[in-house]
């Protein structure tokens, strides 16, 4: 079954502890990306990546980064979390030729 | 600079009532128009693409260059179409950028 595959689904931390939510993606797609969704604002884009070490900033790169060391796999990384990165994330990732993103079932994020 | 505008937060109609969520965007290219859904505590799911011209769901979508447009309509609107709706634009980079989305709740 195709699928994008975070983990955790929730996660509280506290500030300033380091995290890291996984993403996963089994459809051989070249491009991935984060998104946080906040009530109000909608989506926004964190960052994204065009291949394997290939990755951009998004509108809101601030605390945060990525690595795509494989096709398959693009991690978020916080290095030094703060309250106000409290949102939900999802990984995203599509085909160059089927711009369509599929999305994973999101993290629940509490910086405390 | 791409951006995706949906004027309405909050949509409320009556199952069987027509529905239009507006979407208008602001891009200088051949923008790539989609909508996607986000049912309560699901993940978001493509719903349409302009460049497909199909109907899913007895939603449909047309994009209007004139206006600027792509607005989604359906003519006979189901409790099950309760959701969060997004506009997004794809311009000549691989970014998507998303409205602030529109949550339509179809009453009984």
């Amino acid at each position: 079954e195709a699928q994008v595959t975070q983990n955790p689904r929730y996660l509280i931390t506290v500030t300033g502890k380091k995290l890291t939510v996984t993403c996963s993606q089994n459809m051989n797609h070249e491009y991935m990306s984060w998104y946080r969704q906040d009530p109000g604002l909608g989506l926004r884009q964190i960052y994204y990546s065009m291949n394997v070490e290939v990755t951009d900033k998004g509108d809101v790169p601030e605390g945060y980064k990525v690595s795509r060391k494989e096709k398959r796999n693009f991690p978020l990384i916080l290095e030094s979390p703060s309250p106000n990165q409290t949102s939900l994330y999802f990984c995203a990732s599509s085909s160059i030729l089927e711009p369509g993103l599929f999305f994973g079932s999101g993290t629940q994020l509490s910086v405390l | 600079a791409q951006r995706v505008t949906q004027p309405e937060k909050l949509l409320s109609v009556f199952k069987g009532a027509p529905v239009e969520l507006k979407c208008n965007y602001s891009y200088s290219g051949s923008p790539e128009l989609f909508w996607y859904v986000q049912y309560s505590r699901q993940r978001l799911q493509l719903l349409l693409r302009h460049i497909s011209r199909e109907s899913i769901k007895g939603f449909t979508a047309d994009l209007n260059k004139g206006e600027t447009s792509f607005h989604l309509k359906k003519p006979f609107a189901q409790e099950e179409d309760s959701a969060m709706y997004y506009c997004a634009l794809k311009g000549g980079s691989e970014k998507l950028v998303f409205g602030k989305g529109t949550k339509l709740t179809v009453n009984p």
